[in-house]
């Protein structure tokens, strides 16, 4: 069975405090690797996706790196807007899985002003 | 681009009525449509999956005669919540795939309150 899980639960930065968040997962070939934001009462917001190992993607203060056993979402000087859950999902090779993906539990991110 | 609405955004009935929540995708033809539950401070749990034509599949646990899912075309989506109870309050977020993509893209997400 499919994998995800996301740490820390929740992250207070200040702003400009750099950090990074982890996305471990086990999957039984991974198509792709997901990063989505999400902000309180609305839809996940896209960010990103990885699908092999070594891959690096950035868009303005993230960016997000993948392993074969681990995906990082980096926050370099983070904002105060920069405040969401982000979430981590992933989508296997085999047919059987569809095109679902399993999302972990998220992490809160609070950046301070 | 990728585009996806919901509508409505927040909806409040009583128990025993049944509601019907709509997903659009607005700038893309959606082969696939997904509907998922989150609960407060919770990550998202899958309800079904829809392909445009075809009957929904839903996940183990999920009432298929509870929660009808009809994806009549390739840019709407519909779920209907049949005769609704409290413990069906929740946060209802559909999501859609584009031909040959992988991604999925998500509505803003209906609240739900079933008094």
């Amino acid at each position: 069975e499919d994998q995800v899980t996301q740490s820390p639960e929740a992250l207070r930065l200040q702003e400009g405090e750099s950090s990074s968040l982890n996305c471990s997962y086990t999957v039984s070939g991974l198509r792709g690797l997901f990063w989505y934001r999400q902000d309180p009462g609305k839809g996940p917001e896209f960010l990103f996706t990885l699908y092999s190992a070594g891959e690096e993607k950035e868009k303005e203060r993230l960016k997000a790196t993948l392993t074969k056993k681990e995906s990082f979402l980096h926050i370099t000087a983070p904002k105060p807007e920069d405040s969401a859950t982000y979430l981590c999902a992933v989508q296997a090779l085999i047919k059987a899985a569809g095109n679902k993906l399993t999302f972990g539990g998220g992490t809160r991110v609070l950046v301070k002003p | 681009g990728a585009v996806v609405s919901q509508h409505p955004s927040r909806v409040i009935c009583k128990s025993g009525t049944s509601v019907k929540i709509e997903c659009r995708s607005l700038d893309f033809q959606a082969t696939t449509m997904f509907w998922y539950r989150q609960f407060p401070k919770q990550s998202l749990m899958l309800m079904a999956t829809s392909n445009e034509g075809s009957k929904a599949t839903y996940e183990q646990g999920v009432e298929k005669d509870k929660f009808l899912i009809n994806h009549a075309s390739l840019t709407l989506s519909t779920l209907t919540v049949t005769s609704a109870h409290p413990e069906d309050s929740s946060f209802y977020i559909c999501s859609a795939r584009g031909t040959g993509a992988y991604e999925q893209y998500f509505g803003p997400g209906t609240r739900l309150t079933v008094t």
